[in-house]
């Protein structure tokens, strides 16, 4: 199965600030998903990056507040703008390989915004 | 879109009993149904996942049966273990393509010794 490194593993960030999350992949993948995870809730889709055009976001998620970054086939960047206590969340990236392995998970990054 | 139902929300059971999680689905374009376990603190991990060209896969202690007509998809685990404690998953997606999963709210299994 692919590797997927992402980073940070957690930060605990000021309101009004922003915070870029990174996502490694260790093959090339079409297609790479961001999900918020909110405590003790399931996983929300934010928005599905394609290398080489804009990403495609969810009803209630929207590029300003997080913009998303896919320079090449094995990264991409998700950025929380503006961050209010609400944001606080674990997200996480995700990449398809159902052709063997099925969606795999980035380890996550827990955001604590104060 | 897809919408995707979980019960139960919290599931106990005695280590050694069995443990079953019931899933529907609203779209009958979906034909991919993973089912994922979460550890407290850790990723979601793809445990097994069903396609609906089949009725039922087994991986050993694990099983997951497809149901299209009445759209419903279910996950069986046998001979529970106290390690299987964690929150569990089902997933709905179209397999055309790349395309995007619907979660299920979850499933919080405690399997007591």
């Amino acid at each position: 199965s692919a590797v997927i490194s992402q980073k940070p593993s957690r930060d605990i960030c000021q309101r009004g600030t922003s915070l870029t999350i990174q996502c490694q992949v260790d093959s090339q993948v079409t297609m790479m998903f961001w999900y918020r995870q909110q405590p003790g809730q399931s996983l929300t889709l934010i928005a599905t990056a394609n290398q080489g055009s804009e990403a495609t976001y969810e009803s209630g998620f929207v590029i300003d507040k997080f913009p998303i970054s896919r320079p090449n086939l094995t990264f991409s960047t998700l950025t929380v703008s503006n961050m209010s206590p609400e944001d606080s969340s674990i997200y996480l990236c995700s990449v398809d390989l159902r052709q063997s392995y099925g969606y795999t998970f980035g380890s996550g990054t827990r955001l604590t915004v104060v | 879109g897809e919408n995707v139902e979980q019960h139960p929300s919290t599931l106990s059971v005695q280590e050694g009993d069995s443990a079953v999680i019931k899933c529907t689905y609203s779209d009958s374009a979906s034909n991919y149904f993973p089912w994922y376990k979460q550890e407290l603190g850790k990723r979601p991990q793809l445990i097994i996942d069903i396609r609906s060209n089949v009725g039922e896969k087994k991986d050993q202690r694990i099983a997951v049966t497809l149901n299209k007509t009445a759209k419903h998809f279910s996950l069986h685990i046998t001979e529970t273990q106290p390690e299987d404690s964690a929150v569990y998953f089902c997933a709905a997606s179209p397999i055309s393509g790349y395309s995007t999963l619907t979660f299920g709210k979850g499933t919080m299994l405690l399997v007591s010794p």
